[in-house]
């Protein structure tokens, strides 16, 4: 079965450390997108990224990576400098057919000053 | 202000009473979909529409139904609720396919069913 696993229920950091969030997927297609979502303590659904299977190239905003890697499955998001407001579920999706959208379990970050 | 917006917000409800939880867009998006979302399996789809009169089941569509008569609007109903189907549920809209395109997600509506 196509499936995103988030091996990471739980992470608790200090302030200013860099944090990384694990996201390996399953999948049978060549063609395909990956996600990265934040939700806030408030609850809502933030979008973070979005990335093409075709596109390799590490993508970097602000304090925010990501390192996808097809060789290994994985689609790793970094925060660097965390801050108390990274305080947050993270999900990483796959889809596939285009539409299907798979999420994970979801990290949930705690950041303490 | 472009949004997704649903209602209710919250509701408790009791096992067998027909209940609509309601999803509207303002952003002329084709695509529209409702997820749930449960403690240690982040959201699970349960049913997509990809455009008017369109609708197709997602991963979880058992217990639910949808339509899809207006761009704007998509409802998820639930005949008859049952305790299984307590969760927190999000409407989500995007232009296109969910696969491709970004999804706006509406602030969720937490459902208890006793």
């Amino acid at each position: 079965a196509q499936k995103v696993t988030q091996a990471q229920t739980e992470i608790s950091v200090v302030e200013k450390e860099d944090v990384t969030l694990d996201c390996v997927y399953e999948t049978r297609d060549t063609t395909y997108y990956l996600f990265w979502y934040k939700q806030p303590p408030s609850g809502e659904l933030v979008f973070l990224i979005r990335r093409n299977s075709f596109d390799e190239q590490n993508e970097i905003s602000g304090r925010y990576s990501w390192n996808f890697q097809k060789s290994t499955s994985s689609f790793n998001f970094t925060i660097t400098a965390s801050q108390v407001v990274d305080s947050a579920v993270y999900f990483c999706a796959h889809t596939y057919n285009n539409n299907d959208m798979r999420f994970g379990a979801g990290t949930r970050l705690t950041v303490k000053p | 202000e472009a949004q997704v917006t649903q209602n209710p917000r919250y509701l408790i409800t009791v096992t067998g009473k027909k209940l609509t939880v309601t999803c509207s867009q303002n952003m002329n998006h084709e695509y529209m979909s409702w997820y749930r979302q449960d403690p240690g399996l982040g959201l699970r789809q349960i049913y997509y529409s990809m455009n008017v009169e369109v609708t197709d089941k997602g991963d979880v569509p058992e217990g639910y139904k949808v339509s899809r008569k207006e761009k704007r609007n998509f409802p998820l109903i639930l005949e008859s609720p049952s305790p299984n189907q307590t969760s927190l549920y999000f409407c989500a809209s995007s232009l296109g396919l969910a696969g491709v395109y970004e999804q706006y997600f509406g602030p969720g509506t937490r459902l208890t069913v006793t």
